[in-house]
């Protein structure tokens, strides 16, 4: 089956510092790549994403690439603000035989960053 | 387009009690996905329509809980007799081919 793991949280970090949330996956089928981020009391908003090996998602900073070899996207901030407080999910996707896109997702990781 | 809308935000019931969740995708998204998420977990895959039909069911979806989507609009979810272990969000997405999916805030239920 499809399965998600990532780094357990919560993780707190000072305004600036570097972030790196590990995830690695499993699935049947070639999936396409996901990072989800939730903000307290809002749905999950995509972050980004990448759809084949070797490719990078990017968005508001934040970066992953698709590693086949290693069978991770690890989700990357060179320097974290305040605002970037939140949970963080890692999914992933593979057609369905019913034709869906459904989304496994991992338990997700909490970050919290200080001033 | 707002975005996905689902009603009502919170719901507290008793147990034993049926409850009716509703979902209002983005209008031109024919795909919609029903999903589950309790505290400290990632979501989960309940169900999955393209425009009225029922596609896919997990595991998850217990013979107590039933959804629908007449005419390939909104969508509901029914949850009868419920229990404790019910409490959760549930999330409601749509989507169309070539576009990724756009979730809703949620509706949290409680069963006391």
């Amino acid at each position: 089956g499809n399965s998600v793991t990532q780094m357990e949280g919560p993780v707190t970090l000072s305004e600036e510092a570097f972030l790196t949330i590990n995830c690695t996956y499993t699935a049947t089928g070639y999936p396409s790549l996901f990072w989800y981020v939730q903000y307290p009391g809002e749905g999950l908003q995509l972050l980004l994403k990448a759809t084949k090996a070797d490719d990078k998602g990017s968005n508001k900073g934040f970066e992953a690439t698709y590693r086949k070899e290693t069978t991770s996207f690890h989700l990357e901030k060179g320097s974290v603000q305040v605002s970037d407080s939140a949970v963080y999910f890692c999914a992933l996707s593979v057609l369905s035989g019913a034709g869906s896109y459904q989304l496994t997702f991992g338990k997700g990781t909490k970050l919290s960053v200080i001033p | 387009d707002t975005g996905v809308s689902q009603d009502p935000r919170h719901k507290i019931t008793k147990r034993g009690q049926n409850v009716t969740f509703r979902c209002d995708p983005i209008s031109e998204h024919n795909r919609l996905y029903w999903y589950r998420q309790t505290l400290g977990q990632g979501p989960e895959f309940l169900t999955y329509f393209q425009n009225e039909a029922q596609l896919e069911k997990s595991r998850l979806l217990s013979d107590r809980f039933s959804a629908e989507r007449p005419k390939g609009s909104f969508s509901t979810l029914e949850i009868q007799r419920t229990e404790q272990g019910d409490s959760a969000m549930y999330l409601c997405a749509s989507t169309i081919v070539g576009v990724g999916y756009t979730f809703g805030s949620g509706t949290r239920l409680t069963v006391v």
